[in-house]
């Protein structure tokens, strides 16, 4: 069946690092993919989107890099700072407008 | 601009008994979608509405129903409720069904069944 999962429940990175955030996806039909943040007690945010005709996207500070060969996404963060700790998860969507969501993975910044 | 709200933001049921959640979307978005998240998940979809109809749903059972009013509002309506039903309800809202990329999300409603 259609399934989005990632594969770092949590990743802890020091305050200026790089992180980056992978998710795996299982739908080769989807073409719109997103990455959303939800900090603690609020709804998911949306980050940075990337339509499956490209390969890589960028915002600030973020990057988003797909490769459909492999059905693979990922969310790349510059210089990482405490405010960038929250929860981030990939979502896919079809044809059937409805948005795909991972388990989601923990991003831990420390001084 | 008032972004999506929710109401309750939290509550407590027992099994059995019917609860409603409220949501009123971002001013000029006309499409209202549900998702439900299980502490520790990812939001799982149960339905969209668009024009006051019910659009498409996820994978939940008749339990979960719902309603979109004129003003583009929504309700979500969960009858005999179970333990398992225990999440964050969020309500997110889109300018047009196909949108469903620029969703908005409220800050959920957390329901708690014991």
């Amino acid at each position: 069946g259609e399934s989005v999962g990632l594969h770092l429940p949590t990743l802890s990175v020091q305050e200026g690092d790089n992180s980056i955030i992978n998710c795996a996806y299982s739908n080769s039909a989807s073409d719109y993919f997103i990455w959303y943040k939800q900090e603690s007690g609020k709804g998911p945010q949306f980050i940075i989107d990337i339509r499956s005709n490209m390969d890589k996207r960028q915002g600030q500070r973020v990057t988003v890099l797909l490769n459909k060969t492999v059905k693979h996404l990922s969310l790349q963060i510059a210089a990482t700072q405490p405010g960038d700790s929250a929860v981030y998860f990939c979502a896919e969507k079809d044809h059937t407008d409805k948005l795909i969501f991972g388990t989601g993975t923990r991003l831990q910044v420390f001084p | 601009d008032a972004g999506v709200t929710q109401s309750p933001t939290h509550l407590i049921k027992t099994r059995g008994q019917q609860v409603t959640l409220r949501c009123s979307p971002k001013s000029g978005h006309d499409t209202v979608s549900w998702y439900q998240q299980a502490l520790g998940q990812g939001p799982q979809f149960i339905f969209q509405y668009y024009e006051e109809e019910e659009r498409q749903r996820g994978n939940f059972p008749d339990r979960f129903s719902g309603h979109q009013f004129p003003n583009y509002s929504s309700e979500l309506n969960v009858n005999a409720l179970l333990l398992g039903d225990s999440a964050l309800y969020l309500c997110a809202s889109s300018l047009a069904p196909q949108n469903t990329g620029e969703l908005f999300f409220g800050e959920g409603s957390r329901l708690t069944v014991l």
